[in-house]
């Protein structure tokens, strides 16, 4: 099946201090998502993002499908940034079901 | 628009009984899905609806699994003779597959399930 490679696994910044993420897949997608897990554990939907580049805030994010992969970034960092950062994608032609890597797990410091 | 609701938040349970878990999505949204997530992992597949009709099961949802959407809205997901390995958290989705198939995703709280 696809594999969905995120790194770095581990994360611990200073508040104020800048970040990227990156997500890595094997296969080519039609549909990449990222989503923040809260420490409550709540997966919010941050960016739909296949292809092309976001912005929403201090967070962006940009896909480069043709070298699949796609980075996450989150400026000005703030403690409630905490948690878990998931990349999840749907190979194109292949079963429906969106494909979760095994997460950035960020911790903003005060 | 209230979002995905889960209930119950909470289930303890002994080895060996059934355990029923129920999904309200977003209203107006015609897909479902169903997630795993055990600690420290991404959330795993177990299945998903569009309207009522379950049209992909993971390999992960074994015959003691079933889930149903009668009606197109909420869903419910059963586990029978529960194991200590079912022990995680049981995460429901829901999103609108329309013509423009820019799909997103939205998760409720889970229900985090303890097999003793």
């Amino acid at each position: 099946g696809i594999q969905v490679e995120q790194s770095p696994p581990d994360l611990i910044l200073q508040e104020g201090a800048n970040s990227t993420l990156r997500c890595n897949f094997s296969d080519s997608v039609n549909n990449l998502q990222w989503f923040h897990q809260n420490p409550w554990g709540q997966l919010i939907n941050l960016f739909y993002i296949p292809s092309g580049t976001k912005q929403n805030g201090r967070l962006s994010a940009t896909t480069v499908a043709t070298e699949r992969y796609s980075l996450l970034y989150i400026s000005s960092s703030q403690t409630t940034d905490s948690g878990v950062y998931f990349c999840a994608i749907r190979r194109q032609g292949g079963s429906e079901k969106l494909v979760f890597g095994k997460g950035t797990k960020l911790t903003v410091n005060p | 628009d209230t979002g995905v609701s889960q209930d119950p938040r909470h289930k303890i349970t002994k080895r060996g009984q059934n355990v029923t878990f129920r999904c309200d999505p977003i209203s107006e949204h015609n897909r479902l899905y169903w997630y795993r997530q055990t600690l420290g992992q991404g959330p795993e597949f177990l299945t998903y609806f569009q309207n009522e009709a379950q049209l992909e099961k993971s390999r992960l949802l074994s015959d003691r699994f079933s889930a149903e959407r009668p009606k197109g809205s909420f869903s419910t997901l059963e586990i029978q003779r529960t194991e200590q390995g079912d022990s995680a958290m049981y995460l429901c989705a829901s999103s609108f597959l329309g013509g423009a198939a820019n799909e997103k995703l939205f998760f409720g709280s889970g229900t985090q399930l303890s097999v003793l």
